[in-house]
């Protein structure tokens, strides 16, 4: 099992380009999660996906979009990205209801900066 | 809401030397408690975690007991090493809710 994979690794943005960050889990995990990582600001929640064709608010969603493509998949992008944007964003899936009792499982992070 | 109180960082130790990072928690329901690792460049991952009142969670010498009368998921290991540099995450989830809340995270960083 892959576990959470993510791509890109990296990437630079000048201010205004628009780019679509894509995750995937082999997991068959229910929820999904989209949260940026700042430094001092530890990890904060952008978009969540409690299940396939459902997405919610997180703590900080302006600026971004999500799609829960299927169960699998959970990608975010960035419209029209800012400086403010420039952060490390991870992907992680949740474990089931009921079972391994909700730990949550990351991505190896995308690096964005925005110029 | 929810919300996860860690002690800030970083925290410089010798090798062997005991290890506390404190974590408190304010929470509506009974949550579960977590430990995150994060190693340099890397995506978080569980070291271990807590679900009840008293239980202890404990992995890699690591250990942490869930207190509820005092609302607190201490970190401790009795002899760190060098390969246990990294940042350290206190979280919690509440029962019903999908949503994990952070603390903002603590650095350790462990010399020879």
């Amino acid at each position: 099992n892959a576990g959470v994979t993510q791509t890109p690794k990296f990437q630079v943005l000048k201010t205004g380009q628009s780019m679509t960050l894509q995750c995937a889990q082999d997991m068959n995990h229910n929820s999904m999660y989209w949260y940026r990582q700042d430094p001092g600001m530890g990890l904060r929640l952008i978009y969540y996906s409690a299940s396939e064709g459902t997405t919610d608010k997180g703590e900080v969603p302006n600026g971004y979009n999500v799609s829960r493509l299927n169960k699998r998949e959970f990608s975010l992008r960035l419209e029209s990205a800012a400086p403010s944007q420039t952060s490390v964003y991870f992907c992680a899936s949740g474990g089931l209801r009921r079972s391994d009792t909700d730990t949550q499982y990351f991505g190896p992070g995308t690096r964005l900066t925005v110029l | 809401g929810d919300s996860v109180t860690q002690m800030e960082g970083p925290v410089t130790l010798s090798e062997e030397a005991f290890l506390t990072i404190n974590c408190t928690y304010t929470a509506t329901g009974y949550p579960s408690l977590f430990w995150y690792v994060q190693y340099p460049g890397e995506g978080l991952q569980l070291l271990l975690k807590a679900t009840k009142a008293d239980d202890k969670g404990s992995n890699k010498g690591f250990e942490a007991t869930y207190r509820k009368e005092t609302t607190s998921f201490h970190l401790e290991k009795g002899s760190v090493q060098v390969s246990d540099s990294a940042v350290y995450f206190c979280a919690l989830i509440t029962r019903g809710y999908q949503k994990v809340t952070f603390g903002t995270g603590t650095k350790l960083q462990v010399i020879p």
